[in-house]
């Protein structure tokens, strides 16, 4: 049973546009959540972090939202750049979890 | 500030095999987690370490162990290795135990392949 979920495995989006990535979750416990980007052959690099008990979290070109009520949150990439071009996880923690929980990943594609 | 350390990155072992991957976490650092990622999966919690004690542990056979040494380097064995242990393993520190409010920062993975 996935308590994190990315339902989108890729996304395609023009450099200097928006990307937004999605990420689900169903443990209403989890507190604390984390988008890292990942390239080929290495691994995933943190990106932003955000907590419960905030509903948004800025950094640069990237900023995270998250909706308790909705039990979603998503990054926003604005503008997009083709060095964006990688794969996005989005993670959790909280409750009983020790650990990240973490979704599937999304694809992200950042076409010049 | 050096981050953290995987060696090897990339090893190929036989089946029935067992393999030693090592993981120096950022220093200050005290806690080491393992994470295995396939591209079924995704990123699979495998344990955490903080001072040299195992704090969690995720659904793996006991054939995953682990250790931490008390300079807070870590290793994670797989024995009787088998065709589905192929994965990236991830190591990640943290300066605090537990992913509670907590960022966690990865290597860059060793790349295991059992033939």
């Amino acid at each position: 049973d996935q308590q994190v979920k990315q339902n989108s495995p890729s996304l395609s989006v023009q450099e200097g546009r928006i990307s937004i990535l999605n990420c689900d979750y169903t443990n209403s416990m989890f507190d604390y959540f984390l988008w890292y980007k990942k390239y080929p052959a290495e691994g995933p690099t943190f990106l932003i972090s955000i907590s419960s008990i905030k509903d948004k979290n800025e950094d640069g070109r990237f900023t995270v939202f998250l909706n308790k009520s909705a039990k979603h949150l998503s990054l926003h990439i604005v503008p997009s750049q083709p060095g964006d071009s990688a794969v996005y996880f989005c993670a959790a923690s909280g409750g009983s979890q020790g650990n990240l929980i973490f979704g599937k990943g999304t694809k992200l594609s950042v076409k010049p | 500030k050096a981050g953290v350390t995987q060696t090897p990155r990339y090893l190929i072992k036989t089946r029935g095999q067992q393999v030693t991957l090592s993981c120096s976490p950022i220093s200050g650092h005290r806690s080491v987690s393992w994470y295995q990622q396939t591209p079924g999966q995704g990123l699979q919690f495998l344990f955490e370490y903080f001072s040299e004690t195992q704090r969690n542990k995720g659904n793996f056979p006991g054939r995953f162990s682990g250790r931490q040494f008390s300079n807070s380097r870590s290793e994670m064995n797989v024995s009787t290795l088998e065709l589905g242990d192929s994965a990236l393993y991830l190591c990640a520190s943290s300066s605090l135990q537990g992913a509670f409010g907590n960022t966690i920062y990865f290597g860059e993975g060793s790349w295991l392949t059992v033939v």
